[in-house]
């Protein structure tokens, strides 16, 4: 499965958007892009997964560019329990995932 | 309804120890995963059950480790002669369609396992 690469941090406020970036510059045709959370002591939870349009769901959206070395993930509205390390992961047959540090989100009130 | 649960929910125990830990997938899930994570590291896959087989067992760090799922159900890793360097969170997961790349892992709290 191919690389991605994410800042290790970011920070938000309460009630504003974020927007979580993720490069895959060696992405392949096949490779769908997924998105998983863990917040904290817990195990990781999906949020969303996409392969070349757009998606969106009750917990986020997920922005990908054309060339789809790139993509975003969007939580429309932060809140106090979106804190968490957010993990962009390329998956192109089943079977594991391979996570990379993710970014750790905190959330200010 | 019911999602995945691990015991224990904690394990601590002796250097050169025997251990097992238990998953219980969600019903109905043929696939199941097995991660370690460790500190400040995000989960490191070990092995991937399709059924009773074993698909996948390509991350298991050594041959101290070993993992079984007689019935296609429940799940045991089995650690012998425990290291501290075994001291992690054992995460496991399952989902339903497994082959496909869109299928959806659903995660379980974890074991923390801890080696004196």
């Amino acid at each position: 499965d191919a690389k991605t690469t994410q800042p290790n941090s970011m920070e938000s406020n309460e009630e504003e958007p974020v927007h979580l970036p993720c490069n895959h510059s060696t992405i392949s045709g096949t490779d769908y892009i997924h998105w998983y959370r863990q917040l904290p002591s817990q195990g990781p939870e999906y949020v969303i997964h996409g392969l070349t349009s757009n998606v969106n769901n009750r917990m986020a959206s997920l922005a990908i560019a054309e060339d789809r070395k790139s993509s975003t993930l969007i939580l429309h509205r932060a809140t106090l329990r979106d804190a968490a390390v957010y993990y962009c992961i390329l998956k192109n047959q089943g079977g594991k995932l391979i996570f990379g540090q993710g970014t750790e989100l905190s959330v200010k009130p | 309804g019911a999602g995945v649960s691990q015991t224990p929910s904690n394990k601590v125990t002796e250097k050169g120890k025997y251990v097992e830990l238990r998953c219980d997938p969600i019903s109905g899930h043929t696939a199941l995963y097995w991660y370690r994570q460790s500190l400040g590291q995000g989960p490191e896959f070990l092995i991937y059950f399709q059924g009773t087989g074993a698909a996948d067992d390509s991350g298991l760090p050594n041959d101290r480790f070993f993992a079984v799922r007689p019935e296609g159900s429940v799940s045991t890793l089995k650690i012998q002669r425990t290291e501290r360097g075994d001291s992690a969170v054992y995460l496991c997961a399952s989902s339903l369609l497994a082959g496909y790349s869109t299928d959806t892992q659903y995660f379980g709290p974890g074991t923390r396992l801890t080696v004196l």
